[in-house]
C-alpha cells in the first residue's frame, strides 16, 4: 500500500491528452512539500520528468505538465504519441522520508 | 556530465547481508544541498526509497527497513554504501541508486543492478 496514491492504468489515443493523478494526505502534499514525477520505460531506470510540482527538466518535451492542489497532485500529457508508452510514479516528502506513489501504466492506443 | 553506476553481487543467499556501492562522477557529495538515495523496485512492481545521505553526512532511512539497513559514504572515492542485512526473498529487485537534490527530488539514476534473493 503506497503512501501516495495513483491509478494503475489510464490510456490514450495518439493526440489525445490524458492526466495521471497522485494523491496524497496532510502529512505529505498536503503539507506543501513538492511533487516530483518520473517517467519509466519498459526496462530502463526512471527519468526525472517534473519536479517542485510543475517544472519540467531541460530537455523534457512542453506536453508534459504538473500541477498540484491541496493534498493531489496530477501530470497531464497532451498530443499523446507512442513512446510516451511507460509507467509513471509521482514521488513527494513525508516525515523525513522519501515516498513514492504506486506507478500508473500508460498505454497508448 | 552527472554519472551514477550501482555495483555489486547478483545472487545472494537467504540471511546473508548484501553490500552495493554506487560510484558517481559529475558532481561531490562534499557540495552543499548534495544527497545520494538508494531506491529499489521488485520485478514489475513500484519504486521504495530505501534511504538517503547528504552532503552533511546525515542518513535517512525507509521507516519500513531502517533496522535493516545502512547507508554511507566516502567522499574522497565519490561513491556512497548501502548495506542490507537478513536479505530475504521479497528483497529480489534492481536497486538503483540516484543524485537527490534539497527539494528531495531524483535527477540522476544509475541503470540500476538486479539481486536476487534464493538458496
Amino acid at each position: 500500500q503506497s503512501v501516495l496514491t495513483q491509478p494503475p492504468s489510464v490510456s490514450g489515443a495518439p493526440g489525445q491528452r490524458v492526466t495521471i493523478s497522485c494523491t496524497g494526505s496532510s502529512s505529505n502534499i498536503g503539507a506543501g512539500y513538492d511533487v516530483h514525477w518520473y517517467q519509466q520505460l519498459p526496462g530502463t531506470a526512471p527519468k526525472l520528468l517534473i519536479y517542485g510540482n510543475s517544472n519540467r527538466p531541460s530537455g523534457v518535451p512542453d506536453r508534459f505538465s504538473g500541477s498540484k492542489s491541496g493534498t493531489s497532485a496530477s501530470l497531464a500529457i497532451t498530443g499523446l504519441q507512442a513512446e510516451d508508452e511507460a509507467d509513471y510514479y509521482c514521488q513527494s516528502y513525508d516525515s523525513s522520508l522519501s515516498v513514492f506513489g504506486g506507478g500508473t501504466k500508460l498505454t497508448v492506443l | 556530465q552527472v554519472t551514477l553506476r550501482e555495483s555489486g553481487p547478483a545472487l545472494v543467499k537467504p540471511t546473508q547481508t548484501l553490500t552495493l556501492t554506487c560510484t558517481f562522477s559529475g558532481f561531490s557529495l562534499s557540495t552543499s544541498g548534495m544527497c545520494v538515495s538508494w531506491i529499489r523496485q521488485p520485478p514489475g512492481k513500484a519504486l521504495e526509497w530505501l534511504a538517503l545521505i547528504d552532503w552533511d553526512d546525515d542518513q535517512y532511512y525507509s521507516t519500513s527497513l531502517k533496522t535493516r539497513i545502512t547507508i554511507s559514504k566516502d567522499t574522497s572515492k565519490n561513491q556512497v554504501v548501502l548495506t542490507m542485512t537478513n536479505m530475504g526473498p521479497v528483497d529480489t529487485a534492481t536497486y538503483y541508486c540516484a543524485r537527490s537534490l534539497a527539494n528531495w527530488s531524483f535527477d540522476y539514476w544509475g541503470q540500476g543492478t538486479l539481486v536476487t534473493v534464493s538458496s
